[in-house]
């Protein structure tokens, strides 16, 4: 998998766009980009996930660079729901059992009033 | 929307008693996993199940632990000797045909 870079940290006041940075500079060309977040002490959640087009979901909007070297997740109007670890991972996608995401540290987004 | 369940949320033991983690995945999923996370570290893959076997596993999942799904809904992780450092929050995750993992909230476990 490729070696994924987030900062560790971040805040966005509430009702703002957060815009959390990815960056993946050895993706390869069968490797997705794959966001989840960890709301404090719950499972990891899915947001979403891409390959080279741009994403949007009911959740957020992911937007990968033209030379998929770097990704943006992007949630549109933060909540104080929406604090968090964020964790940007690339890998193989892959339907069988060998589809196994690896969580690094994340970005721990803090969304104030 | 269907959710991933896990029993108990919390469970404390003693030092080399065996402990038993249950979840209950959604139903239509296929794959199954357990994750852990000890306090202030990243989560880490433990375990991943298809079709009643086991698909891989990390270094963590030595011969103290296994997983098994008895009747075809619940999910198990049982530590056979439980020690200090198995102290950690589990994860049960599941998913269908796509790449959309979805996880429970957890079982804390604390090891006396």
């Amino acid at each position: 998998d490729a070696k994924t870079t987030q900062p560790p940290s971040m805040d966005c006041a509430e009702g703002r766009a957060a815009n959390l940075p990815c960056n993946h500079s050895t993706i390869s060309g069968n490797e997705y980009v794959y966001w989840y977040r960890q709301i404090h002490s719950q499972g990891p959640q899915y947001i979403i996930h891409g390959l080279k087009n741009n994403e949007t979901n009911e959740m957020a909007s992911l937007i990968i660079t033209e030379d998929r070297k770097s990704s943006t997740l992007i949630l549109p109007h933060a909540t104080l729901r929406d604090t968090a670890v964020y964790y940007c991972i690339v890998r193989v996608a892959s339907t069988g059992g060998s589809y196994i995401p690896t969580f690094g540290r994340g970005t721990s987004l803090i969304v104030h009033p | 929307e269907p959710e991933v369940t896990q029993t108990p949320s919390h469970q404390v033991t003693q030092m080399g008693q065996e402990v038993i983690l249950r979840c209950v995945p959604i139903s239509n999923h296929l794959y199954f996993y357990w994750y852990r996370q000890i306090l202030g570290q990243k989560v880490e893959f433990l375990v991943s199940f298809y079709n009643n076997e086991i698909s891989e596993k990390s270094e963590i999942f030595d011969d103290q632990f296994s997983v098994e799904r008895p009747d075809g809904s619940n999910f198990t992780l049982k530590i056979r000797s439980t020690k200090l450092e198995d102290s950690a929050m589990y994860f049960c995750g599941g998913r269908g045909i796509n790449e959309k993992l979805f996880f429970g909230s957890g079982t804390q476990l604390s090891v006396l």
